[in-house]
Formats: structure tokens, C-alpha cells, sequence
């Protein structure tokens, strides 16, 4: 049981290329979420997907989409990388019932953007 | 606009004693609450949580005190060990606002456990 998996682990783009990251979860859980954490800002939520087939916005949204592949899988692109979108990424997940609002974190991607 | 707030971005304590991080929330919607701990180049794992029924909630070395009045709750951990040293994030949600819990975060507060 491998809970949240997040490839690649470190990622150097220059301004203009484009990435995906992936995001995987093996805990059958229904929500999914991409944040990114800056110094001195905690996590900030991007995108988020309440179900398998829906996604939304969460905070900070702009030079991001998203893609809910299945249950299990939720990608982050970026179409065209800038230095402001140099941050560690994280993707996590949450089911239902008692542990419902608890989320469970991969262990993140540090993306540089030069 | 910060909506959750932890003041303090570092606290210092010795092994043994205790160690006392404060979190306040701005928004009156909000009516759960978690704190995570984070260690270098992993992700944040969730540590203990309180619903605002409650006002206590207690889990081994691990208290969180939640005063709805004050918009303020905080983490005691006693005694505290070296291995508590982590960034501790406080996340706040509404949990009326749909199927996905959309949590806030504050800004995380170091501690470190000296010997």
C-alpha cells in the first residue's frame, strides 16, 4: 500500500516549456487535491477534484489545468512555466466517512522554473 | 487575506517539556479543524483533528484546545521529544460546503525539541 505517489520527485524547466506532473493513490479514495507550498505562504490549493469526472478551482488556479484520469489518477499541467510557479508541489487525497476531511499528502515535487 | 494564522514561524523547547503552537481563523464558517506535521522533503501527514462541538480533543502526547469565541484553537504536545521537531501546520474547513474537503492552511510554525 503505497498511499499517495507523486512523479517526478525534482523537475527543472525553463520559462515557456510545459510539464505534467502525476499524481497516483491506492487508498480508493473519492477526492483529490494539488497544492503548492512557498516560503512563509503554507499550502495553497490549485485544483481540486471532489469526484472521478469533476474538477474545480481552489485558490490559486491561474497557468494550471488539471485532468482527473480515473479514481486513482490526477495530473497537474503547467502549459507554459514561469519563475512565479517555482514552488513544491503536493498532491493528496481524501475519502469518505469518519477520516472524511482528513487528507493524505504524496511526498511532493520541487519544481524549479529558470 | 489569511484566513488562518499561526504568528509564531518558529518556537523553541526543551526535550521533555511542553510545547504549546497557537492557530487563529479569521472565517466563522469554518467548524473543523486539523493540525499536520511536516519533515524536510516529505509531505505534510495529518497529526489530530477537532470538530467545533468539542472544545478538547486528546490523542496520546497530543491535545488540541479549540476556543470558538476567540477563533483560536492550539496544539500542546507533552512531553516533547526530539522527533516532534517538524513544521506544524493548522488547516481549517466547512464542512457544509460539499463532497471534497477543501482545507485552508496556515503559514506552519518549526518547532524544535532540544536536548
Amino acid at each position: 500500500n503505497a498511499g499517495v505517489t507523486q512523479t517526478p520527485k525534482f523537475q527543472v524547466l525553463k520559462t515557456g516549456q510545459s510539464m505534467t506532473l502525476q499524481c497516483a493513490q491506492d487508498m480508493n479514495h473519492n477526492s483529490m487535491y494539488w497544492y503548492r507550498q512557498d516560503p512563509g505562504m503554507g499550502l495553497r490549493l490549485i485544483y481540486y477534484s471532489a469526484s472521478e469526472g469533476t474538477t474545480d478551482k481552489g485558490e490559486v488556479p491561474n497557468g494550471y489545468n488539471v485532468s482527473r484520469l480515473n479514481k486513482r489518477e490526477f495530473s497537474l499541467r503547467l502549459e507554459s512555466a514561469a519563475p512565479s510557479q517555482t514552488s513544491v508541489y503536493f498532491c493528496a487525497s481524501s475519502g469518505i466517512g469518519d477520516w472524511y476531511y482528513e487528507q493524505y499528502f504524496g511526498p511532493g515535487t520541487r519544481l524549479t522554473v529558470t | 487575506d489569511q484566513q488562518v494564522k499561526q504568528n509564531s514561524p518558529s518556537l523553541s523547547v526543551q526535550e521533555g517539556r511542553i510545547s504549546i503552537l497557537n492557530c487563529d481563523y479569521t472565517n466563522s464558517m469554518f467548524d473543523y479543524f486539523l493540525w499536520y506535521k511536516k519533515y524536510p522533503a516529505e509531505g505534510p501527514t495529518f497529526l489530530i483533528s477537532i470538530s467545533s462541538i468539542k472544545d478538547k480533543n486528546e490523542d496520546g502526547r497530543f491535545t488540541v484546545f479549540l476556543n470558538k469565541s476567540a477563533k483560536h484553537l492550539s496544539l500542546h504536545i507533552v512531553p516533547s521529544q526530539p522527533g516532534d521537531s517538524a513544521v506544524y501546520f493548522c488547516a481549517a474547513t466547512n464542512s457544509h460546503t460539499g463532497t471534497a474537503s477543501k482545507l485552508t492552511f496556515g503559514t506552519g510554525t518549526r518547532l524544535q525539541v532540544t536536548l
